[in-house]
């Protein structure tokens, strides 16, 4: 089954302490991106990678940190979490090419930050 | 950073009625997209519009991109109760050599309830 997965679900962690939340897709993607997703702003894009070792700033990357070392991983990484970044967090991929627009979502992390 | 002023923010209706709500933008987008999310799961893509002008048809869904390219605007026909959900809209930027941008921005959702 095409999918996009994200580890762990549901994360309530501490100030400071860091963490990775994973995400894998299985669809040979080139695309892939996150997202948090906040009461009445929508979703906003964290980070994005066009494909392996190619990754750039969306609208809110200010403390999160990406990497794409393989084609079906894209993890996030809070390096000192911080209570503002409580939030539900979505990654996404697709293809490459004029139809990237086309995202598939995981089923997103609820993360709370204390 | 841009984001896009989506309107109502939520809406109410009875079961049968129909529903529209739009996406405006200070900004030219080359792509609009339509989404829909239920409660604890991830956006699941409705509509893609490629063209300025373009209307396009999912079922019940109705959606069009905008002649402007600052707008669009998303239809749905005979609300039926699984229509429950967020609706967002999303806009997609081309450089000055026409690609697309990694860059998708989203509205802030509109929230809808269906009452049988």
């Amino acid at each position: 089954e095409a999918q996009v997965t994200q580890n762990p679900r549901y994360l309530i962690t501490v100030t400071g302490k860091k963490l990775t939340v994973t995400c894998s897709q299985n669809m040979n993607h080139e695309y892939m991106s996150w997202y948090r997703q906040d009461p009445g702003l929508g979703l906003r894009q964290i980070y994005y990678s066009m494909n392996v070792e190619v990754t750039d700033k969306g609208d809110v990357p200010e403390g999160y940190k990406v990497s794409r070392k393989e084609k079906r991983n894209f993890p996030l990484i809070l390096e000192s979490p911080s209570p503002n970044q409580t939030s539900l967090y979505f990654c996404a991929s697709s293809l490459a090419g004029p139809s990237f627009s086309e995202q598939y979502f995981g089923p997103g992390t609820r993360l709370t930050v204390t | 950073g841009q984001q896009l002023n989506q309107s109502p923010q939520s809406m109410f209706i009875q079961e049968g009625e129909d529903v529209s709500m739009n996406c405006t933008s200070s900004s030219i987008f080359n792509t609009w997209l339509w989404y829909k999310q239920d409660p604890g799961e991830g956006p699941v893509l409705l509509i893609a519009l490629y063209k300025a002008g373009e209307l396009t048809s999912n079922g019940r869904l109705t959606a069009q991109f905008g002649i402007t390219r600052k707008d669009s605007f998303l239809n749905i026909s005979a609300s039926i109760p699984s229509d429950v959900g967020i609706y967002f809209c999303a806009g997609q930027r081309a450089n000055a050599g026409g690609t697309s941008y990694g860059k998708l921005t989203f509205g802030q959702g509109t929230i809808l309830t269906v009452h049988p």
